[in-house]
């Protein structure tokens, strides 16, 4: 079965540690995405990558960092920085940049106390 | 900049018809999306409308689209409690780049 998997659903760190969220897609996609959701807001767009070395920053960048040296992995690390990092952290992936079809993946909750 | 909004909330009765409507600034918006998103899991794509149609049908589901007042809706014929759901109205448009714009979602609550 072909879909994007995320891991670990749930994810707790103590303040001042960096964490990296797994994301990995068997779609054969060129796109992927990196969104957090806060409640009673819409998706906010982190990073997104159209092909592989290559990466762009969304809306919400700071304190966030992507990789992308595989097609079917872009993983996200949540820095110290970054000064609100608990949220529901969702990956996605589409078949190019520009295609409003994104597949996604079950989330991440990510807690940092 | 652009903009996409939904209420946040809509309550509804077994069996009747849910109505979701979004609004969006856009006016070079190309495609409008529907995603749902059952609780603690990812989102879906429901269904999409080219922003040259005016309405579309797939089972259950009818999106209307008036580009004149950029106002958009989905229709939920028989709401099922299987349909309890945040629902996401979502732009793809030239002028971000291609990147989806999204509404804050409307949680659809079914009563029995």
């Amino acid at each position: 079965d072909g879909g994007i998997t995320q891991s670990p659903k749930y994810l707790f760190r103590k303040e001042g540690q960096n964490v990296t969220l797994s994301c990995e897609q068997n779609l054969n996609h060129d796109a992927m995405y990196w969104y957090r959701q806060d409640p009673g807001q819409g998706l906010r767009l982190i990073y997104y990558s159209q092909i592989v070395n290559d990466f762009q920053k969304g809306d919400i960048a700071e304190g966030y960092s992507v990789s992308r040296e595989k097609k079917e992995s872009f993983p996200l690390t949540v820095t110290s920085a970054q000064k609100n990092p608990t949220a529901f952290y969702l990956c996605a992936s589409s078949k190019g940049q520009g295609y409003g079809e994104q597949y996604f993946g079950p989330g991440t909750r990510l807690t940092v106390t | 900049g652009e903009d996409v909004e939904q209420s946040l909330f809509l309550s509804v009765r077994e069996g009747d018809s849910s109505v979701i409507n979004c609004t969006y600034t856009d006016s070079s918006s190309t495609y409008l999306y529907w995603y749902k998103q059952e609780p603690g899991a990812g989102l879906q794509l429901l269904t999409y409308i080219f922003s040259n149609m005016d309405m579309k049908q797939d089972q259950r589901l009818t999106v209307l689209l008036n580009k004149k007042d950029k106002h958009l809706s989905l229709r939920i014929a028989d709401t099922q409690t299987g349909d309890s759901a945040i629902y996401f109205c979502a732009e793809r448009s030239m002028d971000s780049n291609y990147q989806l714009i999204w509404g804050a979602g409307t949680k659809l609550i079914i009563k029995p």
